[in-house]
């Protein structure tokens, strides 16, 4: 069974780089099958993709976030990361780790999400 | 991109069908059978109910459906249950943005 685990800090100063990490288990980051994925969920809020990677490197992202977005892969550690700078209020949300199936183009296994605020 | 249109809220009985709808364009919904939908209770992440439109991952209660019509996707539940108090979100693959996948605003269910 394939579990996801988001890890990082749950409080971030405004203007800081918020960053988090994605721990894999039970599967291999280096499967070509999947992507590696961060959404993110303000409170109260809907879902809003941020972007994904695959094991290879290549990345995606949400043209709305892309001038402050990293995300990174390690396979060496089975995990992916994600780095957004400048952070403000805005950014205060819900941040998720998912698997994306790309055949079928669904996130099929979740991390339970780790909320991180934006706060001085 | 713009998220794909579902209402903010449905509410049914105990017993009744409900049907939650998700519209987008040709680009994202009407152009592809990557219609999938998460169901997401208080403090949880979100749960995978239907994929490729119609398909349900194991361990999914029979009491969840999808369909699509054109530019509209729809989730059927039948039968309905306290536990499927909820939110529900569609996504779809989309080919209008480089990010290729999109979310939609996501529906309220109130179990009566």
């Amino acid at each position: 069974q394939v579990q996801l685990q988001e890890s990082g800090p749950g409080l971030v100063k405004p203007s800081q780089t918020l960053s988090l990490t994605c721990t894999v288990s039970g599967g291999s980051i280096s499967s070509g099958d999947y992507y590696w994925s961060w959404i993110r969920q303000p409170p109260g809020k809907g879902l809003e993709w941020i972007g994904y990677i695959y094991y290879s490197g290549s990345t995606y992202y949400n043209p709305s976030l892309k001038s402050r977005v990293t995300i990174s892969v390690d396979t060496s550690k089975n995990q992916f990361s994600l780095k957004l700078s400048s952070v403000t209020a805005a950014d205060t949300a819900v941040y998720y780790c998912a698997r994306v199936s790309i055949a079928a183009a669904v996130l099929d296994y979740w991390g339970q999400g780790t909320l991180v605020t934006v706060s001085s | 991109q713009s998220a794909l249109t579902q209402p903010a809220s449905v509410s049914g009985s105990p017993g009744q069908s409900i049907t939650i709808s998700c519209t987008g364009t040709s680009s994202d919904v009407g152009g592809y059978n990557y219609v999938s939908w998460y169901q997401q209770h208080p403090g949880k992440a979100p749960k995978l109910m239907i994929y490729e439109v119609s398909n349900r991952p194991s361990g999914v209660s029979n009491r969840f459906s999808g369909s699509k019509s054109g530019n509209t996707a729809s989730l059927t539940i039948s039968g309905l249950q306290a536990e499927d108090e909820a939110d529900y979100y569609c996504s779809s693959y989309t080919s209008s943005s480089t990010l290729g996948y999109v979310f939609g605003t996501g529906t309220k269910v109130t179990v009566l």
